[in-house]
């Protein structure tokens, strides 16, 4: 099975802090992508990226970056941490096979900016 | 208008009935239809997916796609208790296939 692996479950970070959401998976997928859910708005797509060095806006990319320096790994990157941004990220990654049928979601990291 | 809309429930139906969950999706361009399943505190997981209009049937689940009215719903037969979680429409869009997704409907089943 496709493990999506991210590295913290919870978080808790201080407004103005540089924070970084890692997420790696194991079965050399090209598409990543990195979610935020709030309640009542469902998952929101913040970016994606379909190969190494390559990213996409999604639709709410303001206050995040993104890096895919390695094929397996991607990671989200709040440059200057906001109470806003205090939500659970959903790193998921896609493999063969159209649409969803290949995406396989990492656990979550619940973050809490104070 | 959002992209992907479902009812936010909670839809409450008795153990052994029929739970009927809908989507409606704007963009006509998307091709593939999900449903993913989300128990409180988890991550979503995939229950079922669909392509083509008419009925897909997986066990108890059945998702019915009409994309002349921008539509898919999701049957669940007999419904148990453990199917209570939160239910999660989402659609393709775009070329790199991105999945949009709607809010999501909270079911719960009760004995």
């Amino acid at each position: 099975d496709v493990k999506v692996t991210q590295s913290s479950r919870y978080l808790v970070k201080r407004t103005g802090e540089k924070v970084f959401l890692e997420c790696v998976q194991d079965m050399d997928h090209e598409n990543m992508f990195w979610y935020r859910q709030d309640p009542g708005l469902g998952l929101r797509l913040i970016y994606f990226s379909y190969d190494v060095k390559m990213k996409e806006k999604g639709d709410i990319p303001e206050g995040y970056s993104v890096s895919r320096e390695k094929k397996e790994r991607f990671s989200l990157i709040l440059e200057s941490a906001s109470t806003n941004q205090t939500s659970m990220y959903l790193c998921a990654s896609k493999g063969p096979g159209q649409g969803g049928n290949g995406y396989t979601f990492g656990s979550g990291t619940r973050l809490t900016v104070v | 208008q959002k992209e992907v809309e479902q009812n936010s429930g909670p839809l409450s139906v008795p153990e052994g009935a029929i739970a009927s969950l809908n989507c409606t999706y704007s963009d006509r361009g998307s091709q593939s239809f999900f449903w993913y399943r989300q128990y409180s505190g988890k991550s979503p997981e995939l229950i079922m997916f669909i392509y083509s209009n008419g009925d897909k049937e997986d066990g108890r689940f059945t998702a019915q796609l009409n994309k002349a009215s921008q539509y898919v719903s999701l049957l669940i037969r007999d419904s148990q208790p453990s199917d209570s979680a939160t239910y999660l429409c989402a659609v393709t869009q775009g070329g790199y296939n991105k999945l949009i997704f709607g809010a999501g409907t909270r079911l719960a089943v009760h004995p």
